[in-house]
């Protein structure tokens, strides 16, 4: 119940592509659904997050929808760029009462070619 | 306006011996998280610590792993008698809290390499 489950684990896209990353969860007491991106060596970088109570937020190119019927939310990144190749981790929080940990999916390596 | 800070970058440690791996969390922050990313994996939840308390352990090795976070000072990760397994990278990371804020902010990493 505490997994998050994360495809596709690997994804090319076109210079000015649009890139999906799709995740889902069981457990729905979580509240708090961050998008981070790794570059290699580096450590994760907050990139953007949504509520439960919102069905969509959207910040430049970046955007989540968030499916909270289905269990399901997603990160979209439109005119995806070279310098958008990184991989990207969904996570999800539970409430702090039950102690704030991010529970990760297992990431999507992208790839954008020019 | 410094974000979280790691120390060592970079740790190569032979069997056997203890590997501390130090964080600092962004100022402001009293919360700190640790998380492990082995190769061709991603993070796992380790540790969740406040200033001289851990809330939840429930990631960790049940042996040779310990953690704390001092009044004073950085909050620091200790393996002992470090095995080839532990080789991974190591990240924290620190958050307010306060204001119903979740938002948790990563430092570099420490790679720790096992021989």
């Amino acid at each position: 119940q505490q997994q998050v489950k994360q495809s596709p684990q690997s994804l090319i896209v076109q210079k000015g592509g649009i890139s999906i990353i799709n995740c889902a969860y069981e457990n729905t007491a979580f509240d708090y659904f961050p998008w981070y991106q790794q570059f290699p060596g580096k450590g994760p970088a907050l990139l953007i997050a949504i509520r439960p109570d919102v069905s969509e937020k959207k910040e430049g190119r970046f955007t989540i929808s968030f499916n909270k019927s289905a269990k399901q939310f997603s990160l979209h990144i439109m005119d995806s760029q070279p310098g958008d190749s990184a991989t990207y981790f969904c996570a999800a929080v539970p409430p702090y009462n039950q102690g704030g940990k991010l529970i990760f999916g297992q990431g999507t390596e992208l790839s954008v070619k020019p | 306006n410094a974000g979280v800070m790691q120390n060592p970058r970079h740790l190569v440690r032979r069997r056997g011996q203890e590997a501390r791996l130090r964080c600092s969390p962004m100022k402001g922050h009293s919360h700190v998280y640790w998380y492990r990313q082995l190769p061709e994996e991603g993070l796992k939840f380790m540790v969740y610590l406040q200033k001289e308390n851990i809330i939840d352990e429930s990631g960790m090795p049940k042996e040779r792993f310990s953690a704390e976070f001092p009044k004073e000072g950085p909050s620091i990760l200790r393996i002992q008698q470090v095995v080839r397994g532990d080789s991974a990278a190591y990240f924290c990371a620190s958050s307010l809290v306060e204001g119903g804020s979740y938002e948790q902010y990563f430092g570099p990493g420490t790679r720790l390499t096992v021989t």
